[in-house]
């Protein structure tokens, strides 16, 4: 089956900076790459999407890349405020049922 | 819409207590999915259904645990009898998914579980 890894596990940022999150995955069939954000206490909440034919795709601060050769994904978050501080999580899928959920990584933005 | 729907929100058992956690996913939605999230282990997919049926119980964690979903409007997972390392977030989801390439997860609020 699928294996999804993420990394890092845990990061900090100044505010203002760029934070970047990797996520590898193993099964060459995924197609469908999304990204949620989960804060304290609420539920995950998808915030950006990518599907394997497109390499990037951008929502205002946001914007994930997929390298479908090498087999990861990355989500960069521009200008980061401290809201964006939050547990996030990458997933992959080739059948929109059987999502394999990375591990998560817990964002800090520093004021 | 409302969105998911799961009650109860907390739950408090002691240990040997059946628990049953119950979810309304959004309507028109066809794929249904329970979730156990912890720190240990992260987010789990129990198990999913997709019209009605269950197509994957794979990662149900054993015979305590049971799923159900008699409607397209209403699942149930069930734990009986429970034991204090079921203590966890138990999250449902739901997706509209029949080879339209939308697959968005839409999660409820989940249940907090604590056995005791």
């Amino acid at each position: 089956g699928e294996n999804v890894e993420q990394h890092p596990s845990t990061l900090s940022v100044q505010e203002g900076d760029s934070a970047v999150i990797k996520c590898t995955y193993s099964d060459s069939a995924s197609n469908y790459f999304p990204w949620y954000k989960q804060e304290l206490g609420k539920r995950p909440q998808l915030i950006i999407d990518i599907r394997s034919n497109v390499g990037e795709k951008k929502d205002q601060r946001i914007a994930v890349t997929l390298n479908k050769t090498a087999k990861h994904f990355s989500l960069h978050i521009t200008e980061t405020q401290p809201e964006d501080s939050a547990v996030y999580f990458c997933a992959a899928t080739n059948t929109g049922n059987q999502f394999y959920f990375g591990t998560g990584t817990s964002l800090t933005v520093i004021p | 819409d409302a969105g998911v729907i799961q009650s109860p929100r907390h739950e408090v058992t002691e240990m040997g207590q059946e628990v049953t956690l119950r979810c309304k996913p959004i309507s028109g939605h066809n794929s249904l999915f329970w979730y156990r999230q912890t720190m240990m282990r992260g987010l789990e997919l129990l198990i999913y259904f997709n019209n009605n049926v269950p197509i994957d119980d794979s990662g149900m964690p054993e015979d305590r645990f049971s799923a159900k979903m008699p409607n397209a409007s209403f699942s149930t997972l069930k734990i009986q009898p429970s034991e204090p390392r079921d203590s966890a977030v138990y999250f449902c989801a739901s997706s509209f998914s029949v080879g339209t390439g939308d697959y968005e997860q839409y999660f409820g609020p989940g249940t907090r579980l604590t056995v005791t």
